[in-house]
């Protein structure tokens, strides 16, 4: 079953702005990891931050987790109109030893040109 | 970077046929690759855990004589949809991780969208 809950469901916004994605999640985790998937597609792996970590950066992209509220963000800065996707974020559930991951419900972003 | 391949990407039958779908990890070895089901505009559920020379592991729900899982070598995993009906008619999806494990990302197909008439 599904942990981790996101929002917003569905975010539009005008390209150069940032988007800003939340996920929670409710067990505990060895890390948490953002995926992308473009409609019909399958997901790319945008970026993974450790338990251990709170803030990582991948060039457009910061992520933070806190897990003492059980929450992580994905930031797009300057966003494009190519950046349009479903945004997921996945936990490796520690209770299965890390082995099996669990997907949050997704944000669907659509960035207008 | 890893690759896994999917095959077909889209498949439409009768109603009663089985289908069966290949995801290959193409320059990594995959001990353990996933199955996931995704309908439309909702999350990926995860199916069922193929592990490679043993049965696959079944998420609870999930049918194992409708989706039988095949994982016979370190590369290649199979998921065959037997006498599909349009209730099965979804969005499917592998990924295989790494052997590095736990902290490794997976590395996902690009789809198989089935459609049962």
């Amino acid at each position: 079953s599904q942990q981790g809950e996101e929002d917003p469901q569905a975010l539009s916004i005008q390209e150069g702005e940032n988007a800003t994605m939340n996920c929670s999640y409710k067990t505990s985790i060895n890390n948490l990891q953002w995926y992308r998937q473009n409609s019909g597609r399958g997901l790319v792996h945008l970026i993974l931050i450790r338990s251990n970590e709170r803030e990582k950066h991948s060039g457009r992209l910061r992520v933070t987790l806190d897990t003492s509220k059980k929450s992580s963000s994905l930031l797009i800065t300057a966003s494009r109109a190519a950046d349009t996707a479903s945004y997921f974020c996945a936990t490796d559930d520690r209770n299965t030893g890390g082995f099996k991951t669990i997907f949050g419900a997704g944000t669907r972003l659509f960035v207008k040109a | 970077g890893a690759v896994v391949s999917q095959h077909p990407s889209r498949v439409i039958c009768k109603s009663g046929t089985s289908v069966k779908i290949e995801c290959r990890s193409l320059d990594f070895q995959a001990t353990t690759m996933f199955w996931y089901r995704q309908f439309p505009k909702q999350s990926l559920m995860l199916m069922a855990t193929s592990n490679e020379g043993s049965k696959a592991t079944y998420e609870q729900g999930v049918e194992k004589d409708k989706f039988l899982i095949n994982h016979a070598s370190l590369t290649l995993s199979t998921l065959t949809v037997t006498s599909a009906h349009p209730e099965d008619s979804s969005f499917y999806i592998c990924s295989a991780r790494d052997s590095g494990g736990g902290n490794q990302p997976q590395h996902f197909g690009d789809g198989t969208r089935l459609s049962i008439l």
